[in-house]
């Protein structure tokens, strides 16, 4: 099934550092959302972006809704080693009467890696 | 507890029997959607409900995979003869409504491993 593209695969950061992962996709999604999913877990929301364009914060997670509604990225600030795990995004379209439609399509997920 | 369950967390059977998953949705929430996710992977849409009809079924893969959902609440998931390849953790989620920017929320999942 369609899948977004989401990069980078993983990455290996210093506790501390930034981080910058993001998706695109050939198609338009209403809705952007990130999850993260630690091992042996189902994936927690993090951050929901409804708007072309929005910027939204969580704590030191800042995430936005591309322009286009193709793309999105999500940044975390001043890493920490709970930061570690595998990051998704996901985005939901919009159904023929113009409200998002239930199902999520899923990006490949980005490894995180954080060193102390 | 308030979130999403699903039982079992892990289930070990033998090429070509069946197997039913259980999801119990977070109290209140009309949709129920369930994923599947292999090794490595992202997650693969399976079949939602809103309620307890599914409008989409779209995702599962053959017709040996079929789910229902009874009360507007529980919903299970079942496999016929299953194939090595059904191995994977399945994920349920549930969200207030499904149309409009309702957010998903994810159960731990159920480990399947055919053997």
């Amino acid at each position: 099934g369609q899948q977004l593209n989401q990069s980078p695969q993983s990455m290996f950061i210093q506790e501390g550092e930034d981080v910058s992962m993001n998706c695109t996709s050939s198609s338009i999604f209403n809705t952007w959302l990130w999850y993260k999913q630690d091992p042996g877990e189902g994936p927690v929301l993090l951050i929901a972006l409804y708007k072309a364009g929005e910027l939204t914060s969580n704590g030191r997670l800042t995430a936005q809704f591309g322009i286009t509604r193709k793309d999105s990225f999500l940044n975390i600030s001043a890493s920490i080693p709970s930061d570690v795990g595998i990051y998704f995004c996901a985005g939901q379209k919009a159904n023929a009467g113009g409200t998002s439609y239930g199902k999520l399509t899923f990006g490949q997920g980005t490894i995180l890696t954080v060193h102390p | 507890g308030a979130g999403v369950s699903q039982s079992p967390s892990n289930k070990v059977t033998e090429k070509g029997k069946d197997v039913e998953l259980r999801c119990d949705p977070i109290s209140g929430h009309t949709a129920l959607y369930w994923y599947r996710q292999s090794l490595g992977q992202g997650l693969e849409f399976l079949i939602y409900f809103q309620g307890n009809s599914a409008p989409d079924k779209s995702g599962l893969p053959s017709d040996r995979f079929s789910a229902e959902r009874t009360g507007g609440s529980v919903s299970t998931l079942t496999i016929q003869r299953t194939q090595q390849e059904d191995s994977a953790v399945y994920l349920c989620a549930s969200s207030l409504v499904a149309l409009g920017a309702y957010e998903q929320y994810f159960g731990p999942g159920t480990r399947l491993t055919v053997t």
